[in-house]
């Protein structure tokens, strides 16, 4: 069982280049969701997605950008990044929203200098 | 303002010991409580969800409580093991479709 794979593990961007962050998942699940994790800090929702072609902003939503075209890809978009943008990114996805468990990928560090 | 309040931030155990971690929130309205474990350098693990008619969950040695009406939950982690040694996550979820406050973790450390 793979559950949700996200890639790269690390990344190393310098100021204003742009990259894609993956997210797959194989348990046909609805919703999927990214966040980011910083030190001292909750988890932060950045973009949802409740079924493919629909998405929608969450908490943290500036310089990113998502799609959905298919059921199990959630692609996270950093548009132009930021040292702030520096932090560690988790896809999460659960059958439907509601009492439904998440179930997250492993993260992505991302270093912006 | 939705938040979530955990305490305490870290702790120190010794391997074979109960500990137990609290949670005090803020969110409404309120949908369901969660409780994840998260093992350095991977992504949170569920634990246990808890609705609104739940005060008792468990999930082998772990046992989450809720209180509803005090907004407070508790993690309670029976004859502890070296493998409990994670950060603990409470997050509370406030709208059908699973928006969820996260807490930033207490942290648990547990020594031979």
């Amino acid at each position: 069982n793979a559950g949700v794979t996200q890639t790269p593990k690390f990344q190393v961007l310098k100021t204003g280049q742009s990259m894609t962050l993956q997210c797959a998942q194989d348990m046909n699940h609805e919703y999927m969701s990214w966040y980011r994790q910083d030190p001292g800090m909750g988890l932060r929702l950045i973009h949802y997605s409740v079924g493919a072609g629909i998405t929608d902003q969450g908490e943290v939503p500036n310089g990113y950008n998502v799609s959905r075209s298919t059921t199990e890809d959630f692609p996270l978009r950093l548009l132009s990044a930021a040292p702030s943008q520096t932090s560690v990114y988790f896809c999460a996805s659960s059958y439907q929203g509601g009492n439904s468990p998440l179930h997250f990928g492993n993260g992505t560090r991302l270093t912006v200098t | 303002k939705n938040q979530v309040e955990q305490s305490p931030q870290s702790l120190i155990i010794l391997e074979g010991k109960n500990c137990t971690l609290q949670c005090n929130y803020t969110v409404s309205p309120f949908s369901n409580l969660r409780w994840y474990k998260q093992d350095t350098g991977r992504g949170p693990v569920s634990l246990t969800i808890m609705t609104f008619s739940e005060n008792t969950k468990s999930n082998g040695r772990y046992t989450a409580t809720l209180d509803a009406d005090t907004k407070q939950s508790s993690l309670h982690i029976t004859a502890s093991q070296l493998s409990d040694s994670a950060s603990y996550i409470c997050v509370v979820s406030w709208d059908s479709w699973g928006k969820l406050q996260f807490g930033a973790g207490t942290q648990v450390v547990v020594t031979p």
